[in-house]
């Protein structure tokens, strides 16, 4: 089945305690992306990956970091968590930048 | 301003009604055209996407985008129950990668 599988996904941490959320796709599609979704502010990009070791900011980047060493991973790294971080996580891929996404499950953080 | 603008509902109406969604944007280089729908707790999965000026029609749903007046719709026909979820419109562009923004989500209640 093709599928973007996101984990873990629930989320609880402290400030300041470094956490990776794991995303996989077997779709064998180029392009990658990050979402944070919160009320009112809809879905908003952090980070895309056109290809393997591509990487470029979306909207709201800071505080975040991502790396693409193969084409079916794309983990999402929080240096630092703030609380301002706590929110509920997308990931997505396509076949190509501007095809339409497909989307995981998502990881529901919390920063305390 | 917002980039893209989406009125968050909450929509209510009766089954059989139909119903219609609109977003509407600010910058005339975007390509591509979607429309996502969202069930508590999923992520959202595409409905429809297009990349030109006019109607496109999948059963029950029809969007339908005016790129000169910067302005997409999504009308769902003999509206069910099972529709009942958030609608997000999004678009895409090609800024040396692309990047897709995506609107607030507009949260719909179909009444059996």
């Amino acid at each position: 089945e093709a599928q973007v599988t996101q984990n873990p996904r629930y989320l609880i941490t402290v400030t300041g305690k470094k956490l990776t959320v794991t995303c996989s796709q077997n779709m064998n599609h180029e392009y990658m992306s990050w979402y944070r979704q919160d009320p009112g502010l809809g879905l908003r990009q952090i980070y895309y990956s056109m290809n393997v070791e591509v990487t470029d900011k979306g909207d709201v980047p800071e505080g975040y970091k991502v790396s693409r060493k193969e084409k079916r991973n794309f983990p999402l790294i929080l240096e630092s968590p703030s609380p301002n971080q706590t929110s509920l996580y997308f990931c997505a891929s396509s076949q190509a930048g501007g095809s339409p996404l497909h989307f995981g499950n998502g990881t529901r953080l919390t920063v305390t | 301003q917002k980039e893209v603008e989406q009125d968050p509902g909450p929509l209510s109406v009766p089954e059989g009604a139909i119903v219609s969604l609109n977003c509407t944007y600010s910058n005339s280089a975007f390509q591509y055209f979607m429309w996502y729908r969202q069930y508590s707790r999923k992520g959202p999965e595409l409905l429809m996407y297009t990349y030109s000026s006019g109607n496109k029609e999948d059963g029950r749903f029809t969007a339908q985008v005016d790129k000169s007046s910067k302005y997409i719709s999504l009308f769902i026909r003999d509206s069910q129950p099972s529709d009942s979820a958030t609608y997000l419109c999004a678009m895409s562009v090609n800024t040396g990668g692309f990047k897709t923004i995506f609107g607030a989500g507009t949260r719909l209640f179909v009444k059996a």
